[in-house]
């Protein structure tokens, strides 16, 4: 049972527009979500971060939308870059116990 | 340096041999995880570590073993590689706060002919 879905495989947007990725999970005891990011030969690395108690979290260009009722949370980057194609996973965990991880979708954007 | 290492970084093995995959903090952290990615199949905890003596099984554990020899070090054993166990793999580490994130090491892409 898949309790962390990222259902679009692949993205592709232009250069300074808006790119947005979706995550849903149906474990409502998730506290916790993480995007995490990740280049080709190298190992993913930490992007941003939300709490269960908000239902917005804003880092520069990323920001993580949460909506529990509909157990789905977003990233969104703006503007988009080139340096941002990479695979996106979406993450999330219960307390302290350890992280379940959707299963990525990769971004494209092109110049 | 990097906090998270691991090697080798690239191993090419035969079906029945046994491997041995190395993986070294310096973050100080005491959790410790080995992942295997595959495409289309995201990230899938193998094994994991919240403390030198706790070991635990993930979601695919059939197949591997793991010592934590160390708060630093958590090795990961594939004792009668098979064809199927071809995939890219990660270690990570955390501390036990509720914000922690993991911190993921450069990879092993392991190919079993």
């Amino acid at each position: 049972d898949q309790q962390v879905k990222q259902n679009s495989p692949s993205l592709s947007v232009q250069e300074g527009r808006i790119s947005i990725l979706n995550c849903d999970y149906t474990n409502s005891m998730f506290d916790y979500f993480l995007w995490y990011k990740k280049y080709p030969a190298e190992g993913p690395t930490f992007l941003i971060s939300i709490s269960s108690i908000k239902d917005k979290n804003e880092d520069g260009r990323f920001t993580v939308f949460l909506n529990k009722s509909a157990k789905h949370l977003s990233l969104h980057i703006v503007p988009s870059q080139p340096g941002d194609s990479a695979v996106y996973f979406c993450a999330a965990r219960v307390g302290s116990e350890k992280l379940v991880f959707g299963k990525g979708t990769k971004l494209t954007v092109n110049p | 340096d990097a906090d998270v290492t691991q090697t080798p970084r690239n191993r090419i093995t035969k079906t029945g041999k046994r491997i041995m995959l190395e993986c070294s903090q310096t973050k100080g952290h005491d959790r410790m995880y080995w992942y295997r990615q595959d495409p289309g199949l995201g990230l899938r905890l193998i094994y994991y570590s919240f403390d030198v003596k706790d070991i635990n099984k993930g979601e695919i554990s059939d197949g591997y073993s793991v010592s934590r020899q160390a708060q630093a070090k958590f090795s990961l054993s594939l004792e009668s590689a098979i064809p199927n166990q071809t995939a890219l793999y990660f270690c990570a580490t955390s501390d036990s706060s509720f914000r922690e994130t993991q911190y993921f090491g450069p990879g092993t892409r392991l190919l079993v002919l």
